[in-house]
């Protein structure tokens, strides 16, 4: 069974930082394109980030460019958001994303989501 | 970016009803154009992908259809367990984006 399990989100202050990570497991972690997916409170879904599955090729949102890094260990089966200088409109659920295999940008498995909340 | 518009934004019908949901791209996105069911408080759920192809599971009275700009999604006969929202997704170009959604619900 595929799992997909986020973890990380928190209360933090803008312009603070902040890492969320995502424990995948039931699939080949290490050959699937991998996403953040993140949806504020009552809105729709936002696409932020992904990365290949060797981590050679990155793409983001232009909301998140620069702030944003998107990473992996495949070591470790994990996917990682690191963000930094946070902004109110960053306030969301974050959601981990497996792509589907050979059709990567298709969202297959979604992690349940970790909140993020940035306010004073 | 290629803008998605979803219509509509809102849909009331009965259980045993067929329903349709369009989105249209700002672009030619060919086919590469998936739609996810989300009910409250969970995730979202893959449904449909490259504008037709069925997701492994999800029952056959889903169905997808369109190309280029113009997609739609058909319910043929509504069941309870489908009252929720619906979005599309296109993934021809980056940056990947969604419509705003059409919430399903019961009449």
């Amino acid at each position: 069974e595929v799992q997909l399990v986020e973890s990380g989100g928190d209360l933090v202050q803008p312009g603070g930082s902040l890492k969320l990570s995502c424990a995948a497991s039931g699939f080949t972690f290490s050959s699937h394109w991998m996403s953040w997916v993140r949806q504020a409170a009552g809105k729709g879904l936002e696409w932020v980030a992904n990365i290949k599955p060797d981590g050679s090729d990155k793409h983001y949102v232009d909301s998140v460019m620069g702030r944003f890094t998107i990473s992996r260990d495949n070591a470790k089966n994990s996917l990682y958001l690191q963000m930094n200088s946070l902004r109110a409109d960053d306030t969301a659920v974050y959601y981990c994303v497996s792509g589907k295999y050979g059709s990567g940008n298709v969202c297959d498995y979604w992690g349940q989501g970790t909140l993020v909340t940035v306010s004073s | 970016a290629i803008r998605i518009t979803q219509s509509p934004s809102s849909l009331s019908a009965s259980t045993g009803d067929r329903v349709t949901i369009t989105c249209r791209a700002s672009q030619d996105t060919r086919s590469y154009l998936a739609w996810y069911q989300q009910k409250p408080g969970k995730a979202p759920k893959l449904l449909i992908y490259a504008a037709s192809t069925l997701q492994s599971g999800v029952p056959s009275r889903f169905s997808g259809s369109g190309s280029g700009t113009d997609f739609t999604l058909t319910i043929s006969c509504l069941q309870s367990e489908d009252f929720a929202t619906y979005y599309c997704q296109q993934y021809y170009s980056y940056p990947i984006t969604f419509g705003q959604g059409t919430r399903l619900e019961i009449k």
